[in-house]
């Protein structure tokens, strides 16, 4: 088993849709919880950093973390074309002592106008 | 502030020659990584240095592997001998602080290497 599963999709909406992308993983020591938006042929780019269980809303995304489930969400609200990018959960907190991030393996999504 | 470079952006080679790429993190930076991301996949960490030492580098296949962070902050990893499954894209990225969990990691654009 993984340690993050990720669904790959893609995902294909309208634009102005509200997305719903997740993310669980098996181990409870992760603390830390990141969403990376990663454009084709770019690196990833950080979008939202959440520390423990919990919501945080920047802009049009919201992220949600449940650590009693290990299930974490990113919602985007008014989708635009512009958000078409593959969306990387990232996880740490383990052991070892550093930041050592656990991706996800991606989900693409598309959102047409 | 500018970004990440790295260099090249792609190499196609032969299995079993030898390949290596270039790292130029955002200056002051302590913290540099090497991530492969094969098609399809999250990043994988490969290397993690702090400064000019490495803290973790145990997937890292060192049989054909090696990186190296010299003065503290370019770096180089390289291949030798390749093998079709090292076809992916190398990530350089980096922090400013060293070891913080809450750091954001900064990405390069990668390097997309094909092995034929």
């Amino acid at each position: 088993q993984k340690e993050v599963e990720q669904d790959p999709g893609p995902l294909s909406v309208p634009e102005g849709a509200i997305v719903s992308l997740n993310c669980t993983y098996s181990n409870s020591a992760f603390q830390y919880f990141m969403w990376y938006r990663q454009y084709s042929r770019k690196g990833p780019e950080l979008l939202m950093y959440t520390y423990s269980s919990g919501n945080k809303e920047d802009g049009r995304f919201t992220a949600q973390v449940d650590k009693s489930s290990k299930y974490i969400s990113l919602f985007i609200r008014d989708s635009q074309p512009s958000d078409s990018a593959t969306y990387l959960c990232a996880m740490t907190g383990g052991t070892g002592g550093y930041n050592k991030l656990i991706f996800g393996a991606g989900t693409r999504l598309a959102v047409h106008p | 502030e500018a970004g990440v470079a790295q260099s090249p952006r792609y190499k196609i080679i032969e299995k079993r020659q030898s390949v290596a790429f270039w790292c130029n993190p955002i200056s002051g930076h302590a913290t540099l990584y090497w991530y492969q991301q094969i098609l399809g996949q999250g990043p994988k960490l490969l290397i993690q240095f702090q400064n000019n030492g490495v803290v973790d580098d145990s997937q890292l296949p060192k049989d054909r592997f090696s990186a190296e962070r010299l003065k503290g902050v370019d770096s180089t990893l390289k291949i030798q001998p390749a093998k079709l499954e090292d076809s992916a894209v190398y990530l350089c990225a980096s922090t400013q602080l060293a070891g913080a969990r809450t750091d954001t990691q900064y990405f390069g654009p990668g390097t997309r290497l094909t092995v034929l």
